[in-house]
């Protein structure tokens, strides 16, 4: 089936401009989450959604940065201003909720990569 | 947050057993012991997870101490694809929707 896709794959953007990424997660799947990559880093959690709850959003590095999650599905992260430290590989996961004791995996997009010029 | 150790990079040949270990002392009673690979250029993806007991996938086998203050993903038969970044992750309550990923083990295989 279809797994988690993003776009676009590779975005451009100079100093100052705002960027939206867009994730569609894996259908059915209700826990969305967001991640940046900085060059020969691990990866660095951003923000969560879970159906209709508040998402956690504890994350995000700026209020610069922001995300949505529209009827549950789609997301888009959005930066205003992007600065050059921006520059990164976002990534995308989707995964069924927590059930009880179970630990359900995370199913990853292949990345927006942006860099700020 | 209970976090994880892991050597920066290990190689193997191809065809041979890998054994990619993980520290977690200070791991609690309640957290998973989850295993993600990043291949180049892609998002990572799932590879195993336990709890207690050691458990076998089709990709992988995970063998976890008694103690579970270390754990090692075992490749049984490296191939060449198997060459990513192997990241060792603990998923409790405090962070279950919150993965560490860390700087994980690069893994060279030989031809």
């Amino acid at each position: 089936g279809a797994g988690v896709s993003q776009s676009p794959s590779n975005k451009v953007t100079e100093k100052g401009k705002d960027v939206e990424l867009r994730c569609d997660p894996i259908s059915g799947h209700t826990a969305l989450y967001w991640y940046r990559q900085s060059l020969g880093q691990g990866l660095e959690f951003l923000i969560y959604f879970q159906g209709n709850s508040a998402p956690d959003k504890s994350g995000l590095p700026s209020d610069r940065f922001s995300a949505e999650r529209t009827g549950g599905s789609v997301s888009t992260l959005t930066i205003q201003r992007t600065q050059q430290e921006d520059s990164a590989v976002y990534l995308c996961a989707s995964s069924l909720p927590r059930g009880g004791r179970t630990s359900y995996e995370q199913y990853f997009g292949p990345g927006t990569r942006l860099t700020v010029t | 947050d209970a976090k994880t150790t892991q050597p920066n990079s290990m190689e193997s040949n191809e065809e041979e057993p890998v054994h990619l270990p993980c520290n977690h002392s200070t791991i609690s009673g309640t957290d998973y012991i989850h295993w993600y690979r990043q291949l180049p250029s892609q998002g990572p993806e799932y590879v195993i997870h336990g709890l207690t007991s050691n458990v076998n996938n089709r990709m992988a086998s995970l063998a976890i101490a008694e103690d579970r203050k270390s754990s090692t993903l075992i490749l049984h038969r490296a191939t060449l694809r198997d060459a990513a970044v192997y990241y060792c992750i603990l998923r409790g309550p405090y962070n279950f929707n919150k993965f560490y990923f860390g700087s994980g083990t690069k893994l060279n295989v030989k031809p």
